[in-house]
């Protein structure tokens, strides 16, 4: 399988930072970058995705920056909330094609008061 | 709530046994996803139907087998169990079978070997 691979493996935050997760994939014919969220105890959710045509993708507090050249993409959760504290994935796929996601392997995230 | 149902949530067996997963995608889709969770690989995919054919293979081990019925639920049974098979297992599921449709998870089936 090809592969996405994602750091920090886990990351700690004051409430109000900005952390920053990122993701490098191998397989230049990906055109689809989500990001999924997961909370103990629950399934992994979509949180926001990005297409390559595009370099930033912002949804309320989350954005996507994404480095088309160097096959790399990364999440900003902007004024981080204790409510954020969760494990976060990136994902990677060919739209075109018959191919599942293909996740990294998560960034547990902890967003302290 | 994603709509997709998983049964058992927890299931605690012996090596050598077999287990049956369940899933139930949410209503009207027609493709369901497996996926493994282990602390140290993260999310594999396993394997995905799509409205009763087998669509796409991952990772999934020889001692592991699914299928998905007329109903569209899906069963993934995992036999000759090793300690090793220890994880959260997930079912996802999709209106239909594109990669960029938003897949959607259920809360998993915790297996634990012993």
């Amino acid at each position: 399988q090809q592969q996405v691979k994602q750091s920090p493996q886990s990351l700690i935050v004051q409430k109000g930072g900005i952390p920053i997760i990122n993701c490098a994939y191998e397989n230049t014919a990906f055109d689809y970058f989500p990001w999924y969220q997961q909370f103990p105890g629950k399934g992994p959710a979509l949180l926001i995705a990005i297409r390559p045509d595009v370099s930033e993708k912002k949804e309320g507090r989350f954005t996507i920056s994404f480095n088309k050249s160097a096959k790399q993409f990364s999440l900003h959760i902007m004024d981080s909330q204790p409510g954020d504290s969760a494990t976060y994935f990136c994902a990677a796929t060919l739209l075109s094609g018959n191919t599942p996601l293909v996740f990294g392997k998560g960034t547990r995230l902890s967003v302290i008061a | 709530d994603s709509g997709v149902t998983q049964t058992p949530k927890h299931l605690i067996t012996a090596t050598g046994q077999r287990v049956t997963l369940r899933c139930s995608p949410r209503s009207g889709d027609l493709s369901v996803y497996w996926y493994q969770q282990s602390l140290d690989q993260g999310l594999q995919f396993l394997i995905q139907y799509y409205n009763g054919e087998e669509r796409a293979k991952g990772n999934i081990l020889e001692r592991f087998s699914a299928q998905q019925f007329p109903d569209l639920h899906s069963e993934l049974n995992l036999s000759s169990l090793e300690l090793g098979d220890s994880a959260l297992y997930f079912c996802a599921s999709s209106v239909d079978q594109d990669s960029g449709n938003t897949i959607y998870f259920g809360e998993g089936s915790w297996l634990t070997v012993v």
